[in-house]
């Protein structure tokens, strides 16, 4: 079985600072890899993904992720964040094949003015 | 990417009673789940609604208490059945594309408050 970390359960961060939000994962098997953000009062909105290929992925709302296979770790990174930025972010692994994600328990990333 | 949309979008109910959530897909899909987020907490799969079959449950969610429909490629329902307090949570519903089957995409959530 699969598990997800974040380790991290709030990120305080100031706006137009950057940041990094944590994913490690365990697997026996290959998996792809997903963040998701979750506003408040709303639903999961995927971010961004990793199937194969290049390693650096380029989400939306200007966020990148990079899958790192020896570290097991899919880090959510941004340079320069914005007040709206300010929600829950979710890690999930996918075994291949399999439609179902494990999810970890979330990051609160909260941006101050 | 399916656009997944849920009625109602909240409720608060009393105790003892039943709610039935709606989810409609903008497009026809292979799979659709339905999920629940306790307060501040990450989300737990309910079940996985097939098509014209009995819904797959896992571990700690039976039918009679979480009854699922799947009519359709397109449309779902879950029913919360003889709600308790400790049912108020989000519901969300998710779908995987027949073009895309990497990725869920999941509805907007319906926030159930249970007095």
């Amino acid at each position: 079985a699969q598990s997800v970390t974040q380790l991290d359960s709030q990120v305080p961060v100031f706006e137009e600072a950057p940041v990094e939000l944590r994913c490690n994962y365990s697997s026996s098997v290959s998996v792809y890899l997903f963040w998701y953000v979750q506003y408040p009062n709303q639903g999961l909105q995927l971010l961004l993904k990793y199937l194969s290929g290049s390693t650096l992925v380029k989400g939306i709302n200007g966020f990148e992720a990079e899958f790192n296979k020896s570290q097991t770790s899919f880090h959510l990174r941004k340079p320069s964040v914005h007040i709206s930025d300010t929600a829950e972010y979710f890690c999930a692994v996918t075994v291949r094949g399999s439609y179902i994600p494990t999810f970890g328990r979330g990051t609160s990333l909260i941006v101050h003015p | 990417s399916a656009v997944i949309s849920q009625k109602p979008s909240r409720d608060i109910c009393q105790r003892g009673t039943s709610l039935t959530i709606q989810c409609q897909v903008d497009s026809q899909v292979t799979m659709m789940f339905w999920y629940r987020q306790q307060p501040g907490q990450s989300l737990t799969l309910i079940a996985t609604a097939n098509q014209g079959s009995e819904a797959t449950y896992e571990s700690g969610f039976v039918i009679d208490k979480f009854p699922i429909s799947r009519p359709n490629l397109t449309f779902s329902t879950l029913t919360v059945s003889n709600m308790s307090p400790e049912d108020s949570s989000i519901y969300l519903c998710s779908a995987v594309g027949l073009a895309v089957t990497d990725t869920q995409y999941f509805g907007p959530g319906t926030r159930l408050t249970v007095l």
